[in-house]
């Protein structure tokens, strides 16, 4: 299953389809953006990253997309793992301070 | 493995009680922030520590604070804890300070922290 536009707290998505995470992100000044995954009694990992003169970056099955004009992000992963299960969370920076959004929870089913 | 360690893994606290909690950071990361995660909830930003000084703190009290040792290790102190300190606290370590803009914060497994 895909979500798109809309931040859902839980998605589950069926292994080998693509997943899309969104994201609300509330400063308009913020100028990097950042994607982590948190796994179960782990702390939250690096993912990927854009700033704010780029709308669109690719990573490893990973791509993040940035629309600044309605403050949103998105996280799509390619062919969904079961290693893919976790908590995925935005963040912003402005001035320093990393800003964590409300984190969404993946389910892949096999 | 993110080369941050933290201690202690799990504690338990009762109202009123001081804690400390510590964090050794990734070698040569000479900047450590700490964050507050509550069950269900994003992390959110206490303070970061660069070169040894507070460069940046977040909304919480002044009975957070911290101490960033020469060797870059990190301390976090809590006073008079509260039923709501619960929490995971993570630490995280970077390098450049309060100029950096990079996310790749590297980040411990966090202490948790149960106040009763």
């Amino acid at each position: 299953g895909e979500s798109v536009g809309l931040h859902l707290p839980t998605l589950s998505v069926q292994e080998g389809d693509n997943s899309i995470i969104n994201c609300a992100y509330s400063n308009s000044a913020s100028d990097y953006f950042i994607w982590y995954k948190q796994e179960s009694g782990k702390g939250p990992q690096f993912i990927i990253d854009i700033r704010s003169n780029m709308d669109k970056r690719q990573g490893q099955r990973v791509t993040v997309l940035l629309n600044k004009t309605v403050k949103h992000l998105s996280l799509q992963i390619a062919a969904t793992q079961p290693g893919d299960s976790a908590v995925y969370f935005c963040a912003e920076i402005y001035d320093y301070k990393l800003s964590f959004g409300a984190g969404t929870t993946v389910t892949v089913r096999a | 493995e993110t080369g941050v360690t933290q201690s202690p893994t799990h504690l338990i606290k009762t109202r009123g009680q001081q804690v400390t909690l510590r964090c050794s950071s990734q070698s040569g990361h000479n900047t450590v922030s700490w964050y507050q995660q509550a069950l269900g909830q994003g992390p959110q930003f206490i303070f970061q520590y660069y070169r040894e000084e507070e460069n940046g703190r977040g909304n919480f009290p002044p009975r957070f604070s911290g101490l960033q040792f020469p060797n870059y290790s990190s301390e976090l102190n809590v006073n008079a804890l509260e039923l709501d300190d619960s929490a995971l606290y993570l630490c995280a370590s970077s390098l450049g300070g309060r100029t950096a803009n990079t996310g790749e914060l590297f980040f411990g497994e966090g202490s948790r922290l149960t106040v009763l």
